[in-house]
């Protein structure tokens, strides 16, 4: 069984500023993990994913991500954000090979002020 | 066509209706999952559908069943619910093993329970 500790529920930034949002998890067998993100009355959209390969992760909106086997975390960053990124972000792990079965950490409300 | 589409996108239900939620992705993947979110939390895992046939049930209440009529299509038959059940409801779907990617998310369908 794996999972998932967001360390901080709630994150308030100003636009611009740089952002971390903490991700560690714990599991016995080797895992896929992803950050998902939610806007308010929305489903869920993947922001980016380590299956394999290169620990540094990126998203096509300046987002990245890096796996640190040794730590089991898996924390987002972003240098400056912006107003538009205000919104719930979820980690998340599921079992190598199969990834039947995805387990959610408790999540992660990013304000942005202006 | 790279999304999963979830109809509807809203649902008022007394406690005695029949109603059905229906899920549909055209993306080949043979893996389909119900998740049920409440407020302010993690998407819970309920059904999970690996080649057309149940693999995981959560122990999810039989006032809510599953049906996966063909590989692009999932449903969730509603009958009998409680105002507790009020909440997201979201089909997400994925590559099978060894081909595995990720899951991608509908958009939900926000369940009401008068």
């Amino acid at each position: 069984a794996q999972s998932v500790t967001q360390l901080d529920s709630q994150v308030p930034v100003f636009e611009e500023a740089p952002v971390e949002l903490r991700c560690n998890y714990s599991s016995s067998v080797s895992v896929y993990l992803f950050w998902y993100v939610q806007y308010p009355n929305q489903g869920l959209q993947l922001l980016l994913k380590y299956l394999s390969g290169s620990t540094l992760v990126e998203s096509i909106n300046g987002f990245e991500a890096e796996f640190n086997k040794s730590q089991t975390s898996f924390h987002l960053r972003k240098p400056s954000v912006h107003i538009s990124d205000t919104a719930e972000y979820f980690c998340a792990v599921s079992e190598v090979p199969s990834g039947s079965r995805l387990t959610f950490g408790e999540g992660t409300q990013l304000t942005v002020n202006p | 066509d790279t999304e999963v589409t979830q109809t509807p996108k809203h649902l008022v239900m007394g406690m005695t209706n029949k109603k059905s939620l229906k899920c549909e992705q055209h993306m080949g993947h043979r893996a389909m999952y119900w998740y049920k979110q409440k407020a302010k939390k993690p998407p819970e895992l309920m059904f999970v559908y690996s080649y057309e046939k149940l693999s995981i049930n959560e122990s999810v209440p039989s006032r809510f069943s599953p049906e996966c009529p063909n590989s692009s299509l999932l449903n969730l038959h509603l009958h009998a619910l409680q105002p507790e059940d009020s909440a997201l409801y979201l089909c997400a779907s994925s590559q099978a093993t060894g081909r595995y990617g990720g899951y991608t998310f509908g958009s939900g369908t926000r369940l009401t329970v008068v």
